[in-house]
């Protein structure tokens, strides 16, 4: 078990142009969710998978926010034409079929200039 | 799922117990309280749940009281890398048991 992967840990970018998150989880950890935090705030749910599909989606998801797991592994987390409010930790979670606790990653940290 | 207050910040002397509380007092019959930290730059870390029963294990224990409108986080011998954000959470069941909604938290400092 070597836990939840992100990459890159912190990103810096400029307004407008796109990035790409990348979470790893658990090795047959079959769920999968990913959270947007910001600073002095709690976590807040984004999206998740099971498998390959994706189940649910938050209204903070905007169209320039896109995800995708597809192989049912490792998962994608892509913003378009970022804008500064986009600057927060993004958090992947991972856990398995009828998990009760989840487990996450360290994060990426993201900053938009 | 049942809104959650938690003070916003506490504090406790290493190697004394910290009691954190939690008031959840719209929590219905099947949700659960969960626990969760978050230290420095580090994402959330789960600690322990429950439904009604107390319980225990090599982190911490969680005390639900009677009508469970509240609940409180014990850490027995509390040390400093024991300084986090603690969230207590609730939880409902069904699929979408791994979304869960954070609220700010308590900020708990352990001091020498």
């Amino acid at each position: 078990d070597t836990g939840v992967s992100q990459d890159p840990r912190h990103k810096i970018t400029k307004r407008g142009q796109n990035v790409t998150f990348r979470c790893d989880p658990i090795s047959e950890h079959n769920r999968l969710y990913w959270y947007r935090q910001t600073l002095g705030q709690g976590p807040e749910f984004l999206t998740y998978f099971q498998n390959e599909a994706q189940l649910e989606k938050s209204r903070l998801l905007s169209d320039r926010f896109s995800a995708e797991r597809p192989k049912g592994s490792f998962s994608t987390l892509e913003i378009q034409r970022t804008e500064q409010g986009d600057s927060a930790m993004y958090l992947c979670a991972s856990t398995g079929q009828g998990g009760e606790k989840l487990f996450f990653g360290s994060g990426t940290q993201l900053s938009v200039l | 799922d049942a809104k959650t207050t938690q003070p916003p910040s506490m504090d406790c002397a290493e190697g004394r117990a910290a009691n954190l509380p939690c008031n959840h007092s719209t929590i219905s019959g099947n949700e659960y309280v969960y626990w969760y930290r978050q230290i420095h730059s580090q994402g959330p870390q789960y600690i322990i749940h429950g439904l009604k029963n107390n319980e225990t294990n090599e982190m911490a224990s969680l005390i639900i009281t009677e009508d469970r409108k509240s609940s409180t986080l014990i850490l027995p011998h509390a040390t400093l890398r024991d300084t986090a954000v603690y969230y207590c959470i609730v939880r409902g069941g069904g699929t979408s048991y791994g979304k869960l909604t954070f609220g700010q938290g308590t900020i708990l400092t352990v001091h020498p």
